[in-house]
């Protein structure tokens, strides 16, 4: 797969179920970092995880990575018809790059 | 919250017209970042501007883009001559120091040539 996918493409669930998101990348990493993104609006950054790290925690989000499978998910728990958005992973280019390669994203629809 | 603000939010111009893009980054962040997404395709670095320079900058890049940051608080994208393919949201962002992974991101401008 292409650096930076995400899958699936789109996800339609009910609110108060879980979303899960899975991303891929293929160089290797400092960090990955999440964005969502609603509808004609800008890029809001949600979490990082580190290199060094399998799991993190935000409120309602969980974020693992696996650097061994170079591949990283999204879980949303308990969603919200507010958390309809597309969601992006990202990462940087390489040493010292501070270019932000991003993923085609996730577009997720919570139905109330 | 402090926030990345940009204008105009949409901008439709000719072919071969130029256009610039206004971005005010938040106030205390040192760097600054233009994105594009073209409809239905990933966000794509553009260009990094930092110490009143370009950082990094991508193939997309050309002669035909740059960017200035005139005085204290703005920061713009010029497209010379733009072209059908240049039709995108384009994304300002910043970042505050070194060592912050986490950038800030404008609603966007989209721009439309025709």
């Amino acid at each position: 797969s292409q650096q930076g996918e995400e899958d699936p493409q789109a996800l339609s669930i009910q609110e108060g179920e879980n979303a899960t998101m899975n991303c891929s990348y293929k160089t290797s990493i400092n960090n990955l970092q999440w964005y969502r993104q609603n509808s004609g609006r800008g890029l809001v950054h949600l979490i990082l995880i580190r290199s060094n790290e399998r799991e993190k925690h935000s409120g309602r989000l969980r974020v693992t990575l696996d650097t061994s499978k170079k591949s990283s998910s999204l879980l949303i728990t308990a969603s919200r018809a507010a958390d309809t958005a597309s969601y992006f992973c990202a990462h940087y280019s390489g040493a010292g790059s501070y270019q932000l390669t991003f993923g085609k994203g996730t577009k997720l629809s919570v139905i109330p | 919250e402090p926030e990345v603000t940009q204008t105009p939010s949409h901008q439709v111009t000719q072919m071969g017209q130029e256009v610039i893009l206004r971005c005010v980054p938040i106030s205390n962040h040192l760097y600054f970042y233009w994105y594009r997404q073209i409809l239905g395709q990933k966000v794509e670095f553009l260009v990094s501007f930092y110490n009143n320079e370009i950082s990094e900058k991508s193939e997309i890049f050309d002669d035909q883009f740059s960017v200035e940051r005139p005085d204290g608080s703005n920061f713009t994208l010029k497209i010379r001559s733009t072209k059908l393919e240049d039709s995108a949201m384009y994304f300002c962002a910043s970042r505050d120091r070194v060592g912050s992974e986490k950038l800030f991101f404008g609603s966007g401008t989209q721009l439309s040539v025709l």
